[in-house]
């Protein structure tokens, strides 16, 4: 039940482009997307529902497959402040349960 | 200022003591959440109130108990306090129960049981 995040960590350099997808084996009705810096809590970033178009945060941006039951989390350019964990949250029951992936690692060097 | 607050941030205790864990949020939301994130990061979640009522009621150990005072309030009792239990505690809340609802998280409670 619980959506799998791909990579489970990636570096970059500041500039370089990453992708973090998020599968789940039941139907997506909508994905929420947080980013947890360490230490600290996780921060709204998007949600995408089922039937939306792909949506935007500066060069943060996702898109939301349906068929393929999965979002993808783009990140273009990347800047020293993306470094974090990326988690995407299903909520395959519409009650608000977020059932949240195992989360990406994500460090972005100068 | 603070939309979601938690007291206290950081609770270290030993085995066996009862603690509890307070959130508020000023928000105006109706509901509210407790999460467990574990040493992996693994971020579960316990328990959900609407309006004051239980809706979502994870698989916890029933030493665990959330209370619901009032729509702004959602506090966490933890009796008889084990070793697996030390994690981050975040507490969440959003305007409804619904999928569409973002979820604003509290700055987290880190527990250490010794």
């Amino acid at each position: 039940q619980q959506p799998v995040q791909s990579p489970q960590a990636v570096i970059l350099r500041e500039g370089e482009d990453a992708v973090i997808n998020c599968s789940s084996s039941k139907a997506l009705y909508s994905v929420h997307w947080y980013r947890q810096k360490h230490g600290e809590a996780p921060v709204f970033l998007m949600i995408l529902l089922k039937g939306g178009e792909q949506k935007g945060h500066d060069k943060i941006s996702a898109s939301f497959n349906e068929k393929k039951q999965q979002s993808s989390l783009y990140l273009t350019a990347s800047q020293l402040s993306y470094s974090g964990t990326y988690f995407c949250g299903t909520d395959p029951f519409n009650t608000g349960k977020l059932i949240f992936g195992q989360g990406t690692t994500l460090q972005v060097k100068p | 200022d603070t939309a979601v607050s938690q007291t206290p941030k950081y609770l270290v205790t030993q085995m066996g003591n009862d603690k509890s864990i307070k959130c508020e949020q000023n928000l105006g939301h109706d509901t509210m959440y407790w999460y467990k994130q574990d040493s992996k990061k693994f971020l579960k979640i316990m328990f959900s109130y609407n309006n004051k009522e239980l809706i979502i009621n994870e698989t916890v150990p029933n030493r665990f108990s959330p209370k619901s005072p009032d729509k702004a309030h959602l506090n966490l009792h933890i009796n008889s306090l084990e070793l697996g239990d030390s994690a981050v505690y975040f507490c969440a809340s959003s305007q409804a129960a619904g999928q569409t609802d973002t979820q604003y998280f509290g700055p987290g409670t880190r527990l250490t049981v010794l």
